[in-house]
């Protein structure tokens, strides 16, 4: 089964300018996220998706943060325009409830690491 | 105001031992806890995890023991190999995980010869 896909997998980019990143999740996850990791810290959720639907976008920066995920598979997170704290990995992660445990358990993709100068 | 924490930055250990990393939350609505390992350049692998109907969980060389009334959790390895060597994250959710998570800010295992 193939897993969590992310591009691209690294972005330098100068401050001001804007930037989009690409997931595509596990086939048949309902859910996606999208995490922002900055160095020597955990991630951090940015927005959670259920099927096209926004679940919990409270600590994404609307001011020049925005996501979508059209037809509730592949999903873009942009930035516009970019600050120079932005700098940090971008994880994207998919989960599906399982139906033994009850939980949902979520895996991630390999992240895209972006620099802003 | 961390709500997972991850005291220890770095963890060394002599490979064969047993490793154990701990982890402390302050959210009552957690009940969904998972360990995550992630090396250099890659995304989090998903390791082991414990709902809080239980207070241990076994998978292999790893186990998790969770005690709700500390509100602590550790992951224990025994042993202790090489490939262990990585960064660990605890993250926490409510709601079985049907949220997004909560994770510490890693402690870094070194697995020593």
């Amino acid at each position: 089964e193939a897993g969590v896909a992310q591009s691209p997998r690294y972005k330098i980019i100068e401050k001001r300018q804007s930037v989009a990143f690409w997931c595509n999740p596990i086939s048949g996850h309902a859910t996606l996220y999208w995490y922002q990791q900055i160095l020597g810290q955990g991630p951090k959720l940015l927005i959670q998706f259920q099927n096209n639907g926004v679940v919990d976008d409270s600590q994404l920066p609307k001011d020049r943060f925005s996501a979508e995920r059209l037809k509730g598979v592949d999903s873009t997170l942009k930035i516009q325009p970019a600050k120079l704290e932005d700098s940090a990995v971008y994880l994207c992660a998919s989960s599906t409830l399982g139906k033994a445990s009850g939980t949902d358990t979520q895996y991630f993709g390999p992240g895209t690491r972006l620099t802003v100068l | 105001d961390q709500q997972v924490k991850q005291n220890s930055p770095s963890l060394s250990v002599q490979e064969g031992r047993i490793s154990i990393l701990n982890c402390d939350y302050t959210n009552s609505m957690f009940d969904y806890f998972l360990w995550y390992k992630k090396y250099p350049a890659e995304g989090p692998t998903f390791l082991i995890s414990i709902s809080s109907i239980k207070d241990k969980n076994e998978d292999g060389r790893f186990t998790v023991f969770l005690n709700k009334s500390a509100k602590h959790l550790s992951l224990h390895i025994v042993p202790s190999q090489p490939g262990d060597s990585a960064v660990y994250f605890c993250a926490a959710s409510p709601r079985g995980g049907a949220d997004g998570l909560t994770f510490g800010k890693g402690t870094h295992l070194i697995i020593q010869p």
